[in-house]
Formats: C-alpha cells, sequence, structure tokens
C-alpha cells in the first residue's frame, strides 16, 4: 500500500538547522509530487510547500521561503525537509504528504515532532 | 487567522446530520476544488473529500461535500462517536499561489 514514514522527533537549540525525512513506498515515486504541512501544538494546519519528485521543482509558501528548503532523491524515494535558523516559534509536528502542486494531499506521514528550545 | 473561515466547534447527537462550514474568496474556494481533512486525536490528517465531493475509497458515504460560489460544506450524516475530530477545509489560493487551510472545527459527538 502506498505509504509515507518520516523521521524521528527531533531537538534543537535556537540558531541550529534540522533536516526532516519522508520516505515513501508503493508507488512510484516520480509520479507525485510531496506536500509539507506542519502543525503548532495545539494550532491548525499550515501548509509549508511542496516539492517534485519528478524534477525537484519547489514551491514554498511565502512565509517559509528563504530558511525552508525541500528536496526529493529519487534513487532512495526519500523527500526532505530542511529547516535552517531554527526559531522557537518553528516548534510543531511536520507531515509529509504525497500529491499533485493544486489538488489533494494524501496519504500523509505520521508527523515529525520538532521542538526548538534553549 | 487562517484564510479559509470554520467555526470552531460543532456538535451532534448519534444519527444526527452535522453540516460543517467553509468561506473563502474568490481566489480561493471561488475557483478551485475543496478538499477536507479529517484528524483523529493524536493521529495524522486523513483525506475525506477531495475536488469538493468526491470521497476517496473507504470513506463512508455518510460524508458528503458540496461548494457554492465562495464558501463550501461538509455534511456528516447518521453521526457516529468515530466521528468525533477536527476536520479542516483546504484549497489552493491563486493569489498567494499556494494551498490554504481553514482553522480546523472540533466535532464532538454528544
Amino acid at each position: 500500500q502506498v505509504q509515507l514514514v518520516q523521521s524521528g522527533t527531533e531537538v534543537k537549540r535556537p540558531g541550529a538547522s534540522v533536516k526532516v525525512s519522508c520516505k515513501a513506498s508503493g508507488y512510484n515515486f516520480k509520479n507525485y509530487g510531496i506536500n509539507w504541512v506542519r502543525q503548532a501544538p495545539g494550532q491548525g494546519l499550515e501548509w509549508v510547500g511542496w516539492v517534485s519528485s519528478f524534477n525537484g521543482d519547489a514551491n514554498y509558501a511565502q512565509k517559509f521561503q528563504g530558511r525552508f528548503t525541500m528536496t526529493a532523491d529519487t534513487s532512495t524515494r526519500t523527500a526532505y525537509l530542511e529547516l535552517r535558523s531554527l526559531r522557537s516559534d518553528d516548534t510543531a509536528v511536520y507531515y509529509c504528504s504525497r500529491g499533485p502542486l493544486a489538488f489533494e494531499m494524501d496519504p500523509w506521514g505520521q508527523g515529525t515532532l520538532v521542538t526548538v528550545s534553549a | 487567522q487562517s484564510v479559509l473561515t470554520q467555526p470552531p466547534s460543532a456538535s451532534g447527537t448519534p444519527g444526527q446530520t452535522v453540516t460543517i462550514s467553509c468561506s473563502g474568496s474568490d481566489s480561493n474556494i471561488g475557483s478551485n476544488t475543496v478538499n477536507w481533512y479529517q484528524q483523529l486525536p493524536g493521529a495524522a490528517p486523513k483525506l475525506l473529500m477531495y475536488a469538493t465531493n468526491q470521497r476517496p475509497s473507504g470513506v463512508p458515504d455518510r460524508f458528503s461535500g458540496s461548494k457554492s460560489g465562495t464558501s463550501a460544506s461538509l455534511a456528516i450524516s447518521g453521526l457516529q462517536s468515530e466521528d468525533e475530530a477536527v476536520y479542516y477545509c483546504a484549497a489552493w489560493d491563486g493569489s498567494v499561489t499556494g494551498r490554504v487551510f481553514g482553522g480546523g472545527t472540533q466535532l464532538t459527538v454528544l
């Protein structure tokens, strides 16, 4: 079955970087892009951006341009979200999900908690 | 402040029909399809409705979606206790060239 499995919990200091992974299985990885969505504690969903698994093109929500980088590695069927210059308000669960740029996202990974704390 | 507006909470008793609204604008709901996601406690979101009114395989036909102008709705009929979750609407927004979500509606089954 189609499945996205994400890397484990991360705890980082402010100013540090972290790279979250999302390994896909059960479908042709190149045929679908990967979205990233974050959810701060007790809050709603916020779209981070989308990366093409075919050619690596990325589309970011404006507030995440510059500090966040999304990539996709077809050889390992894995998408990555790198967060730099971490701030306390980056503390959230980060989800990956399969889907085209402007349409539905399905399925979702289990989520990766990133905690930024001094 | 979410781009799409949802009521923060909704409730109903088992067997009832509940409707959750999602209000947007011309640049999102008004010109694109709407998706709905269900998030059970402690779990990742799950696709519940796509292309405004299409159910993925495995989603009961008790769930239905609709859209009129710049507003969309999710109706849940024959409410069951396992429907207790947070529901999010989402759509593509051409004015920001990105996906936007509603703030989520916590559904309580009384």
